[in-house]
């Protein structure tokens, strides 16, 4: 199937620092969405962006697309330890949105 | 709008016995999904539903697993006989337009079968 693939697998970083993850794909796919989710909980939804769109922006949320190299970027501004949770880009598959399996972030006090 | 609302949000029981899992939706989505994470295997998806009617179920694992929705506010899933390899969370979603649109997580149901 056509999984996203989160790196790093792990990310420890200073609050106030900003926090890059990235995704890579095998197919084409009509959108892509990324995930959080926190100890415990279900996941939130944070941004969804189309196969037709290269950058979309959520607060201190930008997410990339790029579809020819199949690979999107998530990037969080000035880490806060709330961002502390694991962040999970997943793909549409037909009529399934396959996940990925997901980068741990860790922000540091 | 309370959000995907599940239970039990933690379910422990012995091999062999029937285990039943609940969902009620987000009222006007029309998508249904059952999700399994576990640590090895990351999110599954084990079956989905539009407007009621089942579509998709073959990411269930096998006969044991059932998914009903009988109406467009309840879905459950059952498990009979559990076995300890089921172990694992499980999560309902809904959306407005299957994968088109954001999925809303249940916060699941963590299932322990000893």
């Amino acid at each position: 199937s056509q999984q996203g693939e989160e790196d790093p697998q792990a990310l420890s970083i200073q609050e106030g620092e900003n926090a890059t993850m990235n995704c890579s794909y095998k197919t084409s796919i009509n959108n892509l969405q990324w995930y959080r989710q926190n100890s415990g909980r279900g996941l939130v939804h944070l941004i969804l962006i189309r196969s037709n769109e290269r950058e979309k922006h959520s607060g201190r949320l930008r997410v990339t697309l790029d579809t020819s190299k199949k690979s999107s970027s998530l990037l969080i501004t000035a880490s806060r330890a709330a961002d502390t949770a694991s962040y999970f880009c997943a793909t549409d598959a037909g009529f399934e949105l396959v996940f990925g399996q997901g980068t741990r972030l860790t922000i540091n006090p | 709008d309370a959000g995907v609302i599940q239970s039990p949000r933690h379910e422990v029981t012995e091999m062999g016995q029937e285990v039943t899992l609940r969902c009620k939706p987000i009222s006007g989505h029309d998508y249904l999904f059952w999700y399994r994470q576990t640590m090895m295997r990351g999110l599954e998806l084990l079956i989905y539903f539009n407007n009621n009617v089942p579509i998709d179920d073959s990411g269930m694992p096998e006969d044991r697993f059932s998914a009903k929705m009988p109406n467009a506010s309840f879905s459950t899933l059952k498990i009979q006989p559990s076995e300890p390899r089921d172990s694992a969370v499980y999560f309902c979603a809904s959306s407005l337009q299957g994968v088109n649109s954001p999925l809303h997580f249940g916060n699941g149901t963590r299932l322990t079968v000893t």
